[in-house]
């Protein structure tokens, strides 16, 4: 296994079109996590799923914005009539419940630009 | 919420010199510490990490300190080489059933050759 993966990993779109990004976590790790990163600042939480329940969504996940883990492996996340402040790095992290690990292993990213 | 700050911005160091990267958090339950390291066009990627039971930890020429009194926990990196230039992240888990991490802002590291 080779890591976290998301694609695309780069996603230009029109203001109003609606985007879905996709992530596939390390396998057996049961939970997956959703962050976004603008230039210059940290990841910023947004979502996450233990197995295919989403457990916790952050007041910055508008309702333009939806995730699903249907079951319990990748997950998606759509967002529904992008803006120009949509714009960002999606990120994807993962990390197993057994042996009590905190550590969250992150994919590359989905670079969006909307236009 | 968990609230941290990290300082500073940017830093360069030449060749063979430490770098310190420092960070304060808000919340004190939290008990897990990471660092990531961000190279361009990359996630970041862990590079050390520590519990609130642990003060300091260390991995070659990386080491952490954790002063929970004070809320603050500090990145290290000796002997630095051109490869050490990065964005570094700092963050913290607030424990329980919280499980999500909150990020410092970043921290811009060239090592001059």
């Amino acid at each position: 296994d080779t890591g976290v993966s998301q694609d695309p990993r780069h996603k230009i779109t029109k203001r109003g079109q609606n985007v879905t990004f996709r992530c596939d976590p390390i396998s057996e790790h049961n939970r997956l996590y959703w962050y976004r990163q603008t230039l210059g600042q940290g990841p910023e939480f947004l979502t996450y799923f233990q197995n295919e329940a989403q457990l916790e969504k952050s007041r910055l996940l508008s309702d333009r914005f939806s995730a699903e883990r249907p079951k319990g492996s990748f997950s998606t996340l759509e967002i529904q009539r992008t803006e120009q402040g949509d714009s960002a790095m999606y990120l994807c992290a993962s990390n197993p419940i057994a042996g009590g690990t905190d550590t969250q292993y992150f994919g590359p990213g989905t670079r969006l630009t909307v236009l | 919420g968990e609230n941290v700050e990290q300082h500073p911005s940017t830093l360069s160091v030449q060749e063979g010199d430490s770098a310190v990267i420092k960070c304060t958090y808000s919340d004190s339950a939290s008990n897990y510490f990471p660092w990531y390291k961000q190279e361009l066009g990359k996630g970041p990627q862990l590079i050390i990490d520590i519990r609130s039971n642990v003060g300091e930890k260390k991995d070659q020429r990386i080491a952490v300190t954790l002063n929970k009194t004070a809320k603050h926990f500090s990145l290290h990196i000796t002997e630095t080489q051109p490869e050490d230039s990065a964005v570094y992240f700092c963050a913290a888990r607030a424990g329980g059933n919280d499980y999500k991490l909150s990020f410092g802002a970043g921290t811009t590291v060239t090592v001059r050759a």
